[in-house]
């Protein structure tokens, strides 16, 4: 184990349910982030929050909706998601959201979301 | 901006024999650079970082990469293939701060036998 752990690891659900993707880190680490991992495209980064305040949306649609409750939590709650979103949703930390770049991410196992 | 090409998406090796993994990136900037490794099923392992300082830089697991400036790439290279290197590598190039944070497409490799 990384230190970053995601639950679930498999999700599969109906393009009209809702579900939340969860992160936990107990790096102390005060930032967190989602990417998004499709077949043959670089990783996406999708949201960043540092020290609990979200510092980035990089133009996700409003069906993925983030949460961080704390610097040790981070939730991605999904709703009325479309076949195209299934993918690998990687949740990563850093020291702080300055310290990535430098010092390199952790990240967790990822939750493999398939939409049917 | 940045940019990073991975070279080869996949990369066959027998194993014993050496590992060269290909990246080239694209800064107008002195970047940081780094190797992530990916094992099936598993989240993204920092290999090692380049950050400025030697230019050859050691990681994780016998692997190195050096950083050439003249040739903007940054390989990563291994003498001896395990089984266990058999994974996804990504290249991820930087120029500061997360928005400037490049990920390459990844390069498979296989380790026979």
């Amino acid at each position: 184990e990384t230190g970053v752990t995601q639950t679930p690891r498999h999700l599969v659900m109906g393009m009209t349910n809702k579900k939340s993707l969860k992160c936990e880190q107990h790096l102390g680490h005060n930032a967190m982030y989602w990417y998004k991992q499709s077949a043959k495209k670089p990783l996406e980064l999708m949201f960043v929050y540092n020290f609990k305040e979200q510092t980035e949306n990089n133009s996700v649609p409003s069906r993925f909706s983030p949460e961080c409750p704390n610097s040790s939590h981070l939730f991605l709650h999904l709703h009325t998601l479309q076949p195209e979103d299934s993918a690998l949703y990687l949740c990563a930390s850093s020291q702080d959201s300055g310290a990535g770049d430098v010092y390199g991410y952790t990240f967790g196992s990822g939750t493999r979301l398939t939409v049917v | 901006a940045q940019s990073v090409t991975q070279l080869d998406s996949h990369v066959s090796v027998s194993e014993g024999t050496p590992v060269l993994l290909r990246c080239n990136y694209s800064s107008s900037y002195s970047p940081s650079l780094f190797w992530y490794v990916q094992h099936p099923n598993k989240g993204l392992q920092l290999l090692l970082k380049y950050t400025s300082a030697a230019t050859l830089v050691k990681g994780i697991n016998g692997f190195e990469a050096e950083f050439k400036k003249s040739e903007t790439s940054f390989h990563l290279t291994k003498p001896s293939a395990h089984m266990s290197d058999a994974a996804e590598y990504f290249c991820v190039v930087s120029e500061g701060g997360y928005q400037k944070v490049t990920f390459g497409t990844g390069t498979k490799l296989q380790v026979i036998p």
